[in-house]
């Protein structure tokens, strides 16, 4: 079974551009959480949603940021208007359950890069 | 603020000894995760450990957790160089989302 699978593995943006990460979940998983990580720190909630639901984005910034699980396709983390704080490696994670009582397993991650 | 804190932040060993790690938290867990990652990679989930248990393995790994004093521990018997990577803790409340610590930098030499 394919794994967590994340695209771009890297991607670089100018200031004031958009960034589109993406996130196909595990095969039979319905519950996507998107995680961000600075250098040299460990990994902070942004966002968990559940197909066509946002069930908890206490994580997320409250402006540029938007997420989105649609019924088809891949999960999606949208960041309007990129600054250079937005640079950071975007983990995506997957799970089969929603109490958080079974693992997550995540991808290898987007490195965004604000020029 | 992050709910796990772990210390220590870096430790290097030789390879064949014991590597220990600790993490504390700070408010109720439905369960505590310890997860690995290397260098450029995604993590890759260790052990999982309900609230109500005290200790668990899984081949070289044992985890420990007391809950009265919201700390875990986790236990790397007989490393190897290829255990180098950073080691997170992660706390669950029932919400799904996890709540991850700083992390500890092991580095072991052959």
């Amino acid at each position: 079974n394919a794994g967590v699978m994340q695209n771009p593995r890297h991607l670089v943006r100018r200031r004031g551009q958009e960034a589109r990460l993406r996130c196909s979940p595990m095969k039979g998983h319905s519950h996507v959480y998107w995680y961000r990580q600075l250098p040299e720190e460990g990994l902070k909630f942004m966002v968990y949603l559940q197909k066509e639901n946002i069930i908890d984005e206490s994580g997320m910034p409250k402006e540029r940021f938007s997420a989105e699980f649609p019924k088809e396709g891949p999960s999606i983390l949208r960041i309007q208007q990129v600054v250079r704080g937005d640079s950071a490696a975007y983990f995506c994670a997957s799970s089969g359950d929603r109490g958080g009582n079974q693992p997550q397993h995540f991808g290898d991650g987007t490195r965004l890069s604000i020029l | 603020s992050q709910q796990g804190e772990e210390d220590p932040q870096a430790l290097s060993i030789q390879e064949g000894e014991n590597a220990t790690m600790n993490c504390s938290y700070k408010t109720s867990i439905n369960n505590l995760q310890w997860y690995r990652q290397n260098s450029g990679r995604g993590l890759v989930h260790l052990i999982l450990i309900r609230s109500n248990e005290r200790e668990k393995h899984s081949g070289r790994l044992r985890v420990t957790l007391d809950t009265s004093k919201k700390s875990s521990s986790l236990l790397i018997t007989a490393s190897r160089a290829a255990d180098t990577a950073s080691y997170f803790c992660a706390t669950n409340n029932q919400g799904g989302k996890l709540i991850f610590g700083q992390g500890t930098e092991l580095s072991v030499k052959p």
